[in-house]
């Protein structure tokens, strides 16, 4: 059965550096997201993604974050200046479609920032 | 309570019993989505029931949803030690039905 797959599995960065967490989702899904987990509490909504464009996106999901489609299978999450309160679990997920339909989820990156 | 509060928070329940977890939420929905996650593990989608169903069945799994209640269960039958997890409901709303708001979760442990 197809599977988003993420990597690496843990991240560990140094406050101020660069991240990129990469996912490749479901080859026949078009919508793509990136969810995020801080230890021991819910699992919040960052961006969704659709035709190489942001169709959502939440109040955490500034301007130190962003998204890209570099190629067909690819997608990424950079955080260009890693704070501590970035440190989570971040998932990334597909669908076929938007809305109506269930949402695929990775098993996850853990991003650690000292 | 906060959109998509699961209860109780935690059960704890023996192998052979059903365990049934509860949902509310508060706006309105485009569909409700139940997943499952093991200790620091991925998100397992388990069922998604849309907003004019009532009711829906996935092998041991049954879940219902009431819009006038702004709520939903999910009943797992005849539970195994591997059901052992967190459950967790996540709502599409109708504005943002691309964005899963999720909740809390039900920490679930199945003893032998």
């Amino acid at each position: 059965e197809p599977e988003v797959t993420q990597t690496p599995s843990h991240q560990v960065t140094q406050m101020g550096q660069e991240v990129i967490l990469r996912c490749v989702p479901i080859s026949n899904h078009l919508y793509f997201y990136w969810y995020r987990q801080i230890l021991g509490q819910k699992v919040e909504f960052l961006v969704s993604f659709y035709n190489n464009e942001i169709s959502e996106k939440s109040e955490i999901f500034d301007d130190q974050f962003s998204v890209e489609r570099p190629d067909g299978s690819n997608f990424t999450l950079k955080i260009r200046s890693t704070k501590l309160e970035d440190s989570a679990m971040y998932f990334c997920a597909s669908s076929i479609d938007t809305g109506t339909d269930t949402q695929y989820f990775g098993p996850g990156t853990r991003l650690t920032v000292l | 309570s906060q959109q998509g509060e699961e209860d109780p928070q935690a059960l704890s329940i023996q192998e052979g019993e059903n365990a049934t977890m509860n949902c509310s939420y508060k706006t309105s929905i485009n569909n409700l989505q139940w997943y499952r996650q093991n200790s620091g593990r991925g998100l397992v989608h388990l069922i998604l029931i849309r907003s004019n169903e009532r009711e829906k069945h996935s092998g041991r799994l049954r879940v219902t949803l009431d819009t006038s209640k702004k709520s939903s269960s999910l009943l797992i039958t005849a539970s195994r030690a591997a059901d052992t997890a967190s459950y967790f409901c996540a709502t599409g709303s109708l504005r943002a039905a691309s964005k899963l708001t999720f909740g809390t979760g039900t920490r679930l442990q199945v003893t032998l």
